[in-house]
């Protein structure tokens, strides 16, 4: 067990509609990734916060948006849903301390998606 | 373009022979370099990096990856591989001078038979 969370486990929905997932960090961790999973486009990287402020962007769709709360729990909210969207999402946090990305990374479990 | 990539989709092993997985990556600047291992059913675990100093890197597991900037490659290696290590690899690079480009190759399977 990593420590990371992430709800829920699974999540079908039909195209058009808007979810939100959700992550709860190590405790003590600062930093909060996310990152899809699917067949056809691999693992990527979409976002991280670090201590509430977004910290770098990866290939993340402009439907898709991300927050870090001051509990440092982090949500990430995928809207106007599309088939190609059904992937699985993980999260990952780590400590870093001011500019440094050199922290070993936990990840959760991972929310599967499926858009229908 | 900035990327990453495990030339090889599988890789098979007997238990007890040395192991290598291979990775090429490219980026401007200075890399910051990452393996990932993703187990059936227990998601993504973070395995090794480099970030600057010795070229030789040794992670988890008794993983080890030598960072070769000649060569631009970050091979994954383990003397003596076990059943247990089967899974799906990744191998990452983020740039060190933008932390937006942050990318992972296709991934590796790797297959140690008894």
């Amino acid at each position: 067990d990593s420590g990371v969370t992430q709800t829920p486990k699974h999540l079908i929905t039909a195209t058009g509609q808007r979810v939100t997932l959700r992550c709860s960090p190590r405790s003590g961790d600062l930093s909060v990734y996310w990152y899809q999973q699917s067949l056809d486009q691999g693992l990527q990287f979409l976002i991280q916060y670090y201590n509430g402020e977004e910290r770098a962007k990866g290939n993340i769709l402009e439907r898709f948006s991300a927050q870090q709360f001051p509990d440092l729990h982090s949500e990430l909210n995928l809207s106007s849903l599309e088939l190609g969207d059904s992937a699985l999402y993980f999260c990952a946090s780590s400590v870093e301390f001011g500019i440094a990305i050199t922290d070993t990374q936990y990840f959760g479990p991972g929310t599967r998606l499926t858009v229908l | 373009a900035q990327s990453v990539a495990q030339p090889e989709d599988q890789v098979n092993v007997a238990e007890g022979n040395p192991l290598t997985v291979k990775c090429t990556y490219s980026v401007s600047g200075n890399p910051y370099l990452f393996w990932y291992v993703q187990y059936p059913n227990r998601g993504l675990q973070f395995l090794l990096k480099y970030i600057t100093g010795d070229n030789l890197v040794k992670g988890s597991y008794g993983f080890e990856a030598e960072f070769n900037k000649s060569q631009t490659s970050f091979h994954l290696k383990k003397p003596s591989a076990l059943v247990s290590d089967s899974a799906l690899y990744f191998c990452a690079v983020r740039a060190a001078y933008n932390f937006n480009k942050f990318y992972f190759g296709s991934g590796t399977k790797l297959n140690v038979k008894p």
